[in-house]
């Protein structure tokens, strides 16, 4: 089956510091996510994409944070100033279709320290 | 906004038992769909088992089975014949359903742990 991949799979920063997160989603679909997954808590919306631009993003989505599909496989998280808070799994998923399945990458842990 | 609600924080059952795992929604929404994604230790999300909220028919992925109750919002998942390899934490989520162009995101419960015991 093909898979949504995620790099790195671990990434540590220091506070105050940008990191971009990427992220290769299946060659054929149309919708792009990111979401968030604070250690034992559930998984959070940040935010979809789809035709170049952003369709919907969650109040965590702040002013910090920026998406971008710079060329046709590639889709990346970049958080301009990192936090302790923003210490999370970030994970990256795709779908076809509206409706279909999301399709998640296996995951970058990111530690702020 | 949805809402989705995982009552049991954690389960456990033993091997070759059936489990069921609950889930209720809140919206206002008639057309959506439901999931149940599995995350084993490795924290991969993998979906179990997918529901178009306009089906009466409820779905069934081999071992896996849902029972949707549209009007009651509630959605469980049926798990027969429990194998080790299901020890993982278990989401619901909910997902409107929109015509024609960008999609809605997921809005998830917080999870139902569940342990099975050899």
């Amino acid at each position: 089956e093909p898979e949504v991949t995620q790099t790195p799979s671990h990434q540590v920063t220091q506070m105050g510091q940008e990191v971009i997160l990427r992220c290769v989603p299946i060659s054929n679909h149309l919708y792009f996510y990111w979401y968030r997954q604070i250690l034992g808590q559930k998984v959070e919306f940040l935010v979809s994409f789809y035709n170049n631009e952003i369709s919907e993003k969650s109040e965590i989505f702040d002013d910090q944070f920026s998406v971008e599909r710079p060329d046709g496989s590639n889709f990346t998280l970049k958080i301009r100033s990192t936090k302790l808070e923003d210490s999370a799994m970030y994970f990256c998923a795709s779908n076809p279709q509206a409706g279909e399945k999301l399709f998640f990458g296996s995951g970058t842990q990111l530690s702020v320290l | 906004a949805q809402t989705v609600t995982q009552s049991q924080p954690e389960m456990s059952v033993q091997e070759a038992e059936t489990v069921t795992l609950s889930c209720t929604y809140d919206t206002s929404e008639s057309n959506y769909y439901l999931f149940w994604y599995k995350q084993p230790p490795s924290r991969q999300m993998i979906l179990v088992i997918r529901q178009e909220a306009y089906k009466q028919q409820n779905a069934t992925e081999n071992r896996f089975s849902v029972n949707f109750q549209k009007a009651a919002k509630s959605f469980s998942l049926k798990i027969s014949d429990s194998q080790l390899g299901d020890t993982a934490m278990y989401f619901c989520a909910f997902m409107k359903r929109r015509s024609g162009g960008s999609n809605y995101k997921l809005t998830f419960g917080k999870g139902t742990l569940l342990t099975v015991n050899p």
